[in-house]
């Protein structure tokens, strides 16, 4: 696609249920990237995928976060019975292999856990 | 580990005028970009400019430049002729390895 999509734009769970969040970076980026952005703070790194492969998940805060991607493209984060803590902006981002390049961010998911 | 600090959480600038916002980072890559992203009230994360270390010239982009400074691991973004479009949070990055971190932010207001 023309950009980096994520879906939904918005999610309302309540406390304990389990959520997932989408991701459909742009066509031909092999990397792609997961953040979360608590309100009004900056962008917390959580996972990162080159192809299908996570090398870098270290910023994942518990077991209640995983994530995967297929075929090079989609990704999926899913949490897990979700807290109110959980509650923030997730936001996507995909790059080509050149690191000068930076990222192509979509324009998020805000989760609020009730 | 390496870190980005904006030591200025809010400013405000006059339409037309000129603005400075500051960030200071720290690694230890000898080859590394940094980069200034804007966030307005739609969420979306826009790169602004980009800087490659290893080029002493400081980067352009239209109204928006930076100061780079290498020995000072230093890189503020100067905003000129700044226009109520302009309002929005901007994160200073930078690469570390196979991701990007970002600075805490600065919150800029054009006032018209």
């Amino acid at each position: 696609g023309a950009g980096v999509s994520q879906s939904p734009s918005n999610k309302v769970t309540e406390k304990g249920k389990d959520v997932e969040l989408r991701c459909d970076p742009i066509s031909g980026h092999t990397a792609l990237y997961w953040y979360r952005q608590s309100l009004g703070q900056g962008l917390e790194f959580l996972i990162y995928f080159q192809g299908n492969s996570a090398p870098d998940k270290s910023g994942l805060p518990s077991d209640r976060f995983s994530a995967e991607r297929t075929g090079g493209s989609v990704s999926t984060l899913t949490i897990q019975r979700t807290q109110q803590e959980d509650s923030a902006v997730y936001l996507c981002a995909s790059s080509s292999t050149s690191r000068a390049a930076g990222y192509t961010f979509g324009s998020g998911t805000r989760l609020t856990v009730v | 580990a390496q870190t980005v600090t904006q030591s200025q959480p809010e400013m405000s600038v006059q339409e037309a005028e000129t603005v400075t916002l500051s960030c200071t980072y720290d690694t230890s890559e000898s080859n590394y970009y940094l980069f200034w992203y804007k966030q307005p009230p739609s969420r979306q994360m826009i790169l602004v400019i980009r800087q490659e270390a290893y080029k002493q010239q400081n980067a352009t982009e239209n109204r928006f430049s930076v100061n780079f400074q290498k020995a000072a691991k230093s890189f503020s973004l100067k905003i000129s002729d700044s226009q109520l479009g302009d309002t929005a949070m901007y994160f200073c990055a930078e690469t570390s390895y196979d991701k990007v971190i970002f600075g805490p932010g600065t919150s800029l207001s054009v006032i018209p």
